[in-house]
């Protein structure tokens, strides 16, 4: 089945600055890789996906870029705020159907 | 915008005993999962259902497990014998065939 490995697992920046997480995954069939914000205790919300026929896709602070020949995904957020603070996870599917999920990365923004 | 709800939110149980999590998925929505997530680690998929079947399981999905949509709109996930290691937050999720899925607020199941 597919595996989705995420890193870093926490990744501390200053208020401002920019944060990346990078996934990888092993299926070359999968075709569609959301990005899920959760916070404490909360469901996991949907932020930002991309399908495998495109190489990027952005929304105001939050950007995603798809490498399909190396099969790995990346988040970027800009001008990082302290309510990005949050675990994010990316994940992986055929179509829009199960999900596999990375491990997830513990974001904190420095004030 | 429509959400998917979840109940009870919290479930204590005794180990043994049976527990049925309970789920509204979005009314248009298609396609039906039940997640869980142990503390402290990432969501891993149980169980998808579609057209009144289960059309994927995991290897967590054993047979203590089972899913049900008993009306047009409920969707519930039995743990016949619950274990200490059944303990965890449950999240259902639905969506549409295009859409992304959108998880329920979850249900945080301890198991005694």
């Amino acid at each position: 089945g597919e595996n989705v490995e995420q890193h870093p697992s926490t990744l501390s920046v200053q208020e401002g600055d920019s944060a990346v997480i990078k996934c990888t995954y092993s299926d070359s069939a999968s075709n569609y890789f959301p990005w899920y914000k959760q916070e404490l205790g909360k469901r996991p919300q949907l932020i930002i996906d991309i399908r495998s026929n495109v190489g990027e896709k952005k929304d105001q602070r939050i950007a995603v870029t798809l490498n399909k020949t190396a099969k790995h995904f990346s988040l970027h957020i800009t001008e990082t705020q302290p309510e990005d603070s949050a675990v994010y996870f990316c994940a992986a599917s055929i179509g829009d159907y199960k999900l596999s999920f990375g491990a997830g990365t513990t974001v904190t923004v420095r004030a | 915008e429509p959400e998917v709800t979840q109940t009870p939110s919290h479930q204590v149980t005794q180990m043994g005993q049976e527990v049925i999590l309970r789920c509204v998925p979005i009314s248009n929505h298609l396609y039906f999962y039940w997640y869980r997530q142990i503390l402290g680690q990432k969501v891993e998929f149980l169980v998808s259902f579609y057209n009144n079947e289960i059309s994927e399981k995991s290897e967590i999905f054993d047979d203590q497990f089972s899913v049900e949509r008993p009306d047009g709109s409920n969707f519930t996930l039995k743990i016949r014998s619950t274990k200490l290691e059944d303990s965890a937050m449950y999240f259902c999720a639905s969506t549409e065939e295009t859409s992304a899925s959108l998880f329920g607020p979850g249900t945080r199941l301890l198991v005694l």
